[in-house]
């Protein structure tokens, strides 16, 4: 079964520009997570995806936003960036229990922001 | 607010040891706890899943241990290879409708051969 994957690996914005960040779950996972990881905050929840409904999210503005599709791939739109924002963005996907049951994660996409 | 602290932040032993990585957390009201593992360049690896009414989960080489009354949990790695460096983090499932994982920051463990 092929794993999480996630587009694109890197990505170079400017502040203020907007970036979308793509992500497909292991066929079978209803369920997609999606983290923030930065040197300073370390990992940070965003927000999670069931059934194409934001069931539970994180602490995180407006800017930060989401989708699932109805064959469980997942969006991330962030606008407005901010220079705070360069990070490794990870997605997991997790079978019907949803993300308190076992999450497998992708690779992430690299975010620099400029 | 949950916090979530993982001691030490870097760990150098000898292969073939048998070594003890430390997670401690301020809220006992937990849903689960669960272990990961990152290596430079990739993404997570979950390693073990402990619900809130399990006291141990064991996988391989690997055992995970869970007093949520004192807020702590331990991952024993048995006879420890060059393959195990990576970094573990361990992450706190909350309790309540908003479930999200809280995470440590994690130990970055390297294996001598």
């Amino acid at each position: 079964k092929a794993g999480v994957t996630q587009t694109p690996r890197y990505l170079i914005k400017t502040r203020g520009q907007q970036v979308t960040l793509s992500c497909s779950p292991i066929s079978g996972h209803r369920s997609v997570s999606w983290y923030q990881q930065t040197p300073g905050q370390g990992l940070q929840f965003l927000f999670e995806y069931f059934s194409e409904t934001q069931r539970n999210k994180g602490n995180f503005p407006g800017r930060f936003s989401g989708r699932q599709f109805s064959n469980s791939r997942s969006e991330m739109n962030v606008s407005t960036l901010e220079l705070g924002d360069s990070a490794l963005y990870l997605c997991a996907s997790s079978p019907s229990g949803g993300a308190r049951d076992t999450q497998y994660f992708g690779p992430g996409t690299r975010l620099t922001v400029l | 607010k949950q916090e979530v602290t993982q001691i030490p932040a870097a760990l150098s032993v000898p292969e073939g040891e048998n070594l003890v990585l430390n997670c401690s957390f301020t809220d006992s009201a937990i849903y689960n706890l669960q272990w990961f593992r990152q290596d430079p360049g990739k993404g997570l690896t979950s390693l073990l899943l402990i619900q809130s009414s399990q006291r141990e989960q064991t996988s391989g080489r690997l055992n995970a241990s869970l007093d949520k009354s004192s807020g702590r949990s331990t991952l024993y790695i048995a006879a420890s290879q060059p393959g195990d460096s990576a970094t573990y983090l361990c992450a706190v499932g909350s309790s309540g409708s908003n479930y999200q994982l809280i995470w440590g920051a994690g130990t970055k463990l390297i294996i001598k051969p």
